[in-house]
């Protein structure tokens, strides 16, 4: 069974900040991962999509990297913004199902 | 309009009542798929369907039923609803073929509270 972990659950900081957000996944077989924001009450909103095969994707202040060997991924997000608080989830495409983490919340302080 | 509609938004209901979730989506994606969101536990697969004909069961399916009227509609049903049932409930779809369809699209969601 995949099991995906994201730590911290909760992350705070000052605007303009780097943030960096950490994903693991204890199967190394996936077939994907993607990055979702979420905000409050609200539904998923698609970041970033990373085949296995890829490295890393880039969306305008969002990277996000992927080393499947060591089940781990990361998502930057550059010069944060007050915009930038939600709740941000990883997903592993795995078995022709996602597994999802728990998601870490960030907020960003003006 | 969006992609990915579910009505109802919000529903409160009691104990042992059915309540239909209603999924439709104008994506023309195949794949289409419901999940419920507990606080600290992400994302739970309860159904998915391939296509019209082919439904499957996810990893918390008891006390779920799910009907595909059509490519476009996935409807989610709590045949006797019961207070651990309360959640954020999503419904989800995906294309298929190459790489740039692999991505699932959320519905907004519908919260449903059990009393």
């Amino acid at each position: 069974k995949q099991e995906v972990t994201q730590i911290p659950a909760a992350l705070s900081v000052p605007e303009g900040e780097n943030l960096v957000l950490n994903c693991s996944f204890t199967d190394s077989a996936i077939y994907n991962l993607q990055w979702f924001r979420q905000d409050p009450g609200k539904g998923l909103t698609s970041l970033l999509l990373i085949q296995s095969s890829q490295r890393e994707q880039t969306s305008g202040r969002l990277n996000a990297s992927l080393d499947k060997s060591s089940g781990r991924s990361t998502l930057y997000i550059a010069a944060s913004q007050p915009g930038d608080s939600a709740t941000y989830l990883c997903a592993v495409k795995f078995d022709y199902k996602l597994s999802f983490g728990a998601g870490t919340t960030v907020t960003v302080r003006a | 309009d969006a992609d990915v509609t579910q009505t109802p938004r919000n529903r409160i209901t009691k104990t042992g009542k059915r309540i239909m979730l209603e999924c439709s989506q104008t994506k023309g994606h195949d794949r289409m798929y419901w999940y419920r969101q507990d606080p600290g536990l992400g994302l739970r697969l309860i159904y998915y369907s391939f296509d019209v004909k082919d439904i499957n069961k996810g990893e918390i399916s008891d006390g779920y039923s799910v009907s595909r009227q059509a490519q476009a509609k996935f409807s989610l049903s709590l045949e006797s609803a019961i207070p651990n049932q309360t959640a954020l409930y999503f419904c989800a779809t995906r294309g298929t073929g190459t790489s740039g369809n692999n991505e699932q699209f959320f519905g907004p969601g519908t919260r449903l509270t059990v009393l």
